[in-house]
């Protein structure tokens, strides 16, 4: 069974940093795509970021661009999100999710339960 | 960038309606779009992709429609369970981008 387990949110100042992780289990981790997607209280959602199985091709929202930095570690079988200058506007729950292909295709076919990030001062 | 309009983005309706939601594309996507589901406090679950091929362990009752610009999601007899939140997501190209949510409610 494929299980993805987002951890690292919290509550952070506006200016902040974040690490965020997630922890999968159940399939070839190093063979599959995966994604950040997020979604503020009460609005709908928002995709993030997407890094190939490789690492060699890596995508961001423009809202994320230069703050935020995906990266994967293949021998922990762990996708991380660094958040970086965090503003209030990226409060939100942010899940990972699974791409059923070692390329970038966006069908995001498996979710994780999300972790909350808060930034308030 | 790819926009997602998703039409209504809310409705009433009562178990057993046939239910039809809308997404309209701003440039064709051939058929790289999904539909998802999510309920409060959930993670969202995946129930059609490739505009009209049918997750598996999704009830049949579900279905999607359309190529191009215009697709749909179509809920034959609503169910109890089916009371949620629905997107649709085009993944022909970068940026992702999901439609605005559909609020499926309770007549």
């Amino acid at each position: 069974e494929v299980q993805l387990v987002e951890s690292g949110g919290g509550l952070v100042k506006p200016g902040g940093s974040l690490r965020l992780s997630c922890a999968t289990s159940g399939f070839t981790f190093s063979a599959y795509s995966m994604n950040w997607v997020r979604q503020a209280p009460g609005k709908g959602l928002e995709w993030v970021s997407s890094i190939s199985s490789s690492g060699t091709h890596i995508y961001y929202a423009d809202s994320v661009k230069g703050r935020f930095t995906i990266s994967r570690d293949n021998a922990k079988n762990s996708l991380n999100l660094q958040m970086n200058s965090l503003r209030a506007e990226d409060t939100a729950v942010y899940y990972c999710a699974r791409d059923p292909s070692g390329a970038l295709t966006g069908f995001l076919v498996d979710w994780g339960q999300g972790t909350l990030v808060t930034v308030s001062s | 960038d790819i926009q997602m309009t998703q039409s209504p983005s809310s409705l009433s309706a009562s178990v057993g309606d046939r239910v039809t939601i809308t997404c309209r594309a701003s440039q064709g996507i051939r058929n790289d779009l999904g539909w998802y589901q999510q309920k409060p406090g959930k993670a969202p679950k995946r129930l059609i992709y490739a505009a009209s091929s049918l997750q598996s362990g999704v009830p049949s009752r579900f279905s999607g429609s359309g190529s191009g610009t215009e697709f749909t999601l179509t809920i034959s007899s609503l169910q109890p369970e089916d009371f949620a939140t629905y997107y649709c997501l085009q993944h022909k190209s970068y940026p992702l981008t999901f439609g605005g949510g559909t609020k499926v409610e309770i007549k």
